[in-house]
């Protein structure tokens, strides 16, 4: 168990409203992903973080905005949420050790966009 | 660009058989890590097994094993004496050692056991 959660697990909300996932993680890793998935698609890389207030971009960013104040905490935001981000959103942490550096992924959030 | 490819949507297998899961791969790196990640139905991402570029022997974690062959960029899981609770979506992904180090994942197999 890597301590990862995500909040909320699930959200329906309408379009152009402003949405924020949030990412926590209990053991002070350094690096942290949001990936999305989609039917047909395995997850695809939105955003990552490789330290505190440290973040770039992925294959699948536009729309999509991040922040990392604190190391426990990755935030996603959907600034204007549309239909084409109904998905759902999974946060991983890497973890180094005999297997590389391996990632570890939260239970993930559904979202819903009407 | 990195690119992993899954060719099978869907397999079936019988209980207690073995089945293998096809997974390609494209980098120009030369160091790179392979994982494969099973998706039950209740959706979460469960890490299986990893393949280092560089590992001499093919990884092994229990019932589940990676037929690492590097000249054909290619990474097949093989599960054996499948079990009923094997049944779920597969995927293969492929982690940058340098950098973001983030995966990229292939379109997923879906697995179902069948008694």
């Amino acid at each position: 168990d890597a301590g990862i959660t995500q909040s909320p697990r699930h959200k329906v909300t309408e379009t152009g409203t402003p949405v924020t996932l949030r990412c926590h993680q209990t053991e002070n890793h350094r690096y942290m992903y949001w990936y999305r998935q989609d039917p047909g698609h395995g997850l695809r890389l939105i955003h990552y973080s490789y330290g505190v207030k440290d973040t770039d971009k992925g294959e699948v960013s536009d729309g999509y905005s991040v922040s990392r104040s604190k190391t426990e905490d990755f935030l996603l935001t959907l600034e204007s949420a549309t239909s084409s981000q109904t998905s759902v959103y999974f946060c991983a942490i890497s973890e180094s050790g005999s297997y590389g550096d391996t990632q570890y992924f939260g239970p993930g959030t559904r979202l819903t966009v009407l | 660009a990195q690119k992993i490819t899954q060719t099978q949507p869907g397999m079936f297998v019988q209980e207690k058989e073995a089945v293998t899961l096809d997974c390609t791969y494209d980098t120009s790196d030369p160091s790179y890590g392979l994982f494969w990640y099973k998706q039950p139905s209740s959706g979460e991402m469960i890490f299986l097994i990893y393949q280092g570029s560089y590992d001499q022997q093919n990884a092994t974690e229990g019932r589940y094993s990676l037929n690492f062959q590097k000249a054909r960029k290619s990474a097949n899981l093989v599960i054996s004496a499948s079990q009923l609770g094997d049944s779920a979506m597969y995927f293969c992904a492929m982690r940058e050692d340098t950098g973001r180090r983030a995966l990229t994942f292939g379109s997923g197999t879906r697995l179902q056991v069948q008694p």
